[in-house]
């Protein structure tokens, strides 16, 4: 079965950096985008952006650019979200999810999620 | 970038029906797809396409979509079903994706 599975909590500094990694199982890494959600405590979820982990493309949410990084080792099946100088309004649990489109372009979803990561940034 | 605005709040009575909307302009060229989320778990999709429940949804909850609104109906509300629901779809561009900002159901 599809599995994604997260690293665990982490507490930072502001100003650090944090590299957040999502080991998938189950499928073919290199056939499904993966993609970042992230969720603040007590609000809604937020797409980040996503990774080709065949060719290694990238797209981000406006927001998140320059800040943000996704990459991927395929040799194990991992992929990774790094965020750099750290806010303490980047407190918040990460998601990484597999996207799959559907016979049109129009169709699209996240059919498995990773259990969250939660990052805490506290000085 | 675009937005899905959803109510924030809707409740219904055990047994009930209540549909909950998802409004945006690119909804006019992409489908939505919906996530359920509950307390301490990660999000869960509960319907995505025209009409299409994963394995394992119970058909209780279907979808439908008209012009730039998308709509999750759960016909026959069940206490299992109160959670936080999310609609997200491609943004206008087709390359990013965008989350509604949640409708928290209670079931009464």
């Amino acid at each position: 079965q599809v599995q994604l599975v997260q690293s665990g909590a982490e507490v930072k500094k502001p100003g650090a950096s944090v590299k957040v990694s999502c080991k998938a199982s189950g499928y073919t890494f290199t056939g499904y985008f993966v993609h970042w959600v992230r969720q603040v405590p007590g609000q809604g979820l937020e797409w980040m952006g996503w990774i080709n982990p065949n060719s290694g493309a990238t797209n981000y949410a406006q927001k998140f650019q320059g800040r943000v990084t996704l990459t991927r080792e395929t040799s194990i099946t991992t992929a990774y979200m790094e965020v750099t100088s750290l806010r303490s309004d980047d407190t918040a649990v990460y998601y990484c999810a597999r996207g799959v489109a559907g016979r049109s372009w129009t169709i699209y979803c996240f059919d498995s999620w990773g259990q969250g990561t939660l990052v805490n940034v506290s000085s | 970038s675009s937005e899905l605005t959803q109510d924030p709040a809707v409740s219904v009575a055990l047994g009930q029906t209540v549909r909950i909307t998802c409004q945006g302009d690119n909804l006019r060229s992409y489908y939505a797809s919906w996530y359920q989320q509950k307390p301490g778990q990660a999000p869960m999709v509960v319907m995505f396409g025209e009409n299409t429940r994963p394995s394992g949804i119970p058909d209780r909850f279907s979808g439908s979509s008209s012009g730039d609104t998308a709509s999750l109906t759960i016909t026959g509300a069940q206490a299992e079903d109160e959670a936080d629901y999310y609609c997200s779809s491609r943004d206008t561009s087709g390359n990013l994706y965008v989350f509604g900002s949640g409708t928290k159901v209670t079931v009464l």
